[in-house]
């Protein structure tokens, strides 16, 4: 069965402190990878989309990289404002529908 | 463009009644796509639709839902009999193409519950 799976499901950081959020996938093959971040009460909003290995996109303080199994969202030097759950969700053949994952709740401490 | 467009943004409703959610997506986006999301999960795919076609249907979509996109443009999900447990966020999202996956842009969500 596919599936997405992200880790961890909740970070702390300090500001400034640079890390990675995890999303790991098993699915009958990728047509696509995107990442979203999510504030509370209100709907996904689009980041990024990764469609082969060794893609790497960028966003400000987000970059986001896909290889074979995985895909990395890395955030260097977060701020408070970076705080957000943050969803991978993955595009299969045969199928119209998107995988997502549980989230990274991230909180990043002034 | 003012993006995806849900109403209403709440809903209560007692256990046994039915309700209907709208959707206005991005008025080029011929793709809809109906989420559900309860707390600390992601989305939940509910439902596809590319212009007024309904292609794909979750198989954990229960008998009691039932979705329409007249014409191609807005669309409607109606829950008829509701249940506490169909208490959720359900979120309409939007995309620009077909023939292959691309990003989609979400609305604010409508949150049921239903007490």
């Amino acid at each position: 069965e596919d599936q997405v799976t992200q880790s961890p499901e909740a970070l702390r950081l300090q500001e400034g402190e640079s890390s990675s959020l995890n999303c790991s996938y098993t699915v009958s093959g990728l047509r696509g990878l995107f990442w979203y971040r999510q504030d509370p009460g209100k709907g996904p909003e689009f980041l990024f989309t990764l469609y082969s290995a060794g893609e790497e996109k960028e966003k400000e303080r987000l970059k986001a990289t896909l290889t074979k199994k995985e895909s990395f969202l890395h955030i260097t030097a977060p701020k408070p404002e970076d705080s957000a759950t943050y969803l991978c969700a993955a595009g299969t053949s045969g199928t119209y529908k998107y995988i997502f994952g549980t989230g990274t709740r991230l909180k990043v401490l002034a | 463009d003012t993006g995806v467009s849900q109403n209403p943004r709440h809903k209560i409703t007692k256990r046994g009644q039915n309700v209907t959610f709208r959707c206005d997506p991005i008025s080029e986006h011929n793709r809809l796509y109906w989420y559900r999301q309860t707390l600390g999960q992601g989305p939940e795919f509910l439902t596809y639709f590319q212009n007024e076609a309904q292609l794909e249907k979750s198989r954990l979509l229960s008998d009691r839902f039932s979705a329409e996109r007249p014409k191609g443009s807005f669309s409607t999900l109606e829950i008829q009999r509701t249940e506490q447990g169909d208490s959720a966020m359900y979120l309409c999202a939007s995309s620009p193409a077909t023939g292959t996956f691309y990003e989609q842009y979400f609305g604010p969500g409508t949150r049921l519950t239903v007490t």
